[in-house]
């Protein structure tokens, strides 16, 4: 376990709709990552928050946004949903902005079907 | 921009060993990590290197050159417990001075009786 909780595990959903995922880093961890990961891709970097603040930002689609709370807990919000965005899409914490040898603890994922 | 890669697929038997290579090209390269991560589940921390040559950490070994943009991860002994996917990560510490890790597409290695 590595302390890092994603909510919800699974989530079925249709074309069109919104979708908000959730994610706990482990205790003490600032830092909250955001990676898509789909069937024919590797794991692809969206967003970076740090201690509340948007820090990093990859190929992160205009229809997703996420944020970062004061509890230190992170949602990220899919909306106009396509059948192209189903993906596992996984959460992670450190405790700093990422320093040299400071490693990623993912969470277990949210499994995303969108039909 | 970052460009890393891995091969794809790789097949090995038990109790043999088995080297992943990969290769990455990055502007703010600020250390190597790689995870191992199974069908469906969390990538977990396997190793990593910021300086050149070969870290050890049981039966799995990572060796960096930061002059030729090059890493391997070794496993010796393998068990049928390592089929799994292999990905390599290069923390990019560019303009926004954080280091998010970009990841490669990931080797999927099978191990055979």
């Amino acid at each position: 376990d590595s302390g890092v909780t994603q909510t919800p595990k699974h989530l079925i959903t249709a074309t069109g709709q919104r979708v908000t995922l959730r994610c706990s880093p482990r205790s003490g961890d600032l830092s909250v990552y955001w990676y898509q990961q789909s069937l024919d891709q590797g794991l692809q970097f969206l967003i970076q928050y740090y201690n509340g603040e948007e820090r990093a930002k990859g190929n992160i689609l205009e229809r997703f946004s996420a944020q970062q709370f004061p509890d230190l807990h992170s949602e990220l919000n899919l909306s106009s949903l396509e059948l192209g965005d189903s993906a596992l899409y996984f959460c992670a914490s450190s405790p700093s902005q990422g320093a040299t040898n400071e490693k990623l603890f993912f969470g277990s994922g949210t499994q995303l079907s969108v039909l | 921009g970052q460009n890393i890669d891995q091969p794809t697929e790789m097949t090995a038997t038990e109790g043999a060993i088995v080297q992943i290579n990969c290769t990455y090209q990055t502007s703010g390269f600020n250390g190597l990590f790689w995870y191992q991560q199974h069908a469906g589940e969390a990538p977990t921390f396997l190793s990593y290197n910021v300086l050149d040559g070969l870290e050890e950490k049981g039966r799995f070994s990572s060796f960096l050159s930061r002059s030729k943009g090059y890493s391997y991860l070794l496993l010796k002994e393998l068990q049928m417990k390592d089929s799994a996917s292999y990905l390599c990560a290069v923390r990019d510490w560019s303009s926004s001075n954080t280091g998010k890790l970009i990841f490669g597409q990931g080797t999927t290695l099978q191990v055979k009786p």
